[in-house]
């Protein structure tokens, strides 16, 4: 079965720039999709379709995906980017999550 | 302004059974794929079920195919997930979202609501 792995957890200073990686077979042939989640919020789409940023979503927020590895990347990060990263991919016939990411801002 | 609100979470038994509401407002429901996605106590995100357009495209995680039903009421704006024979390993926050398209895959779950609690303890 088709499985996404995320680190459990990275840690960034204020203004430095954060990478949250997703790991799956061949996943550059897929499409990926990132989301944020905060305790007691709905999760937020933040990329979709690899780097693709809905209307709202800083620019700070980019994404990249080649080979095995699908990455979130957040420049000049902030306090209020703390929230668990979850990034998703359609496996047909099912959606799959990574295991997701805790980002903690120092 | 685009909103799901879920309801019908709560307190359930283990083999009892539960039905969870999604209410739609701000856009053209029937247009849009509609999936049931949970977030266990601790744990990550889990995507539970789809269904497209009419119905006529639904799709179920391993864990609760057989024991769930997604259904939909375009007349009501309205999705239901009917949970029966619950365990103790269902308890979770139990978010609906809508995606892009009027298809199940490929597609971004574009707009979330804030989700309602199911426990299933003795």
């Amino acid at each position: 079965s088709y499985v996404l792995t995320q680190p459990p957890s990275v840690a960034v200073a204020p203004g430095k720039t954060a990478s949250i990686t997703c790991g799956g077979d061949d996943i550059a042939t897929k499409s990926v999709h990132w989301y944020q989640h905060k305790p007691g919020q709905a999760p937020l789409l933040v990329l979709n379709y690899n780097a693709e940023r809905p209307s709202g979503i800083p620019e700070r927020f980019s994404g990249s995906n080649s080979g095995n590895t699908a990455t979130l990347t957040i420049s000049r990060v902030e306090a209020g980017d703390e929230a668990d990263y979850y990034c998703q991919v359609w496996h047909s016939p099912r959606w799959l999550f990574g295991g997701g990411t805790e980002l903690t801002v120092l | 302004e685009v909103q799901l609100v879920e309801s019908g979470g709560g307190l359930v038994q283990p083999g009892r059974s539960l039905r969870l509401s999604c209410a739609a407002s701000g856009f053209t429901f029937e247009d849009f794929a509609m999936h049931w996605v949970r977030r266990p106590p601790g744990k990550g995100l889990e995507w539970v079920s789809s269904i497209s357009v009419k119905g006529g495209g639904i799709g179920y995680a391993d864990s609760v195919t057989g024991r769930f039903t997604i259904s939909r009421d375009d007349a009501k704006n309205s999705l239901f997930l009917q949970m029966n024979s619950l365990r103790v390993e269902d308890t979770a926050f139990y978010f609906c979202a809508k995606t892009f398209g009027g298809v199940i895959g490929n597609d971004a779950f574009d707009v979330w609501g804030q989700g309602t609690m199911v426990t299933v303890s003795s």
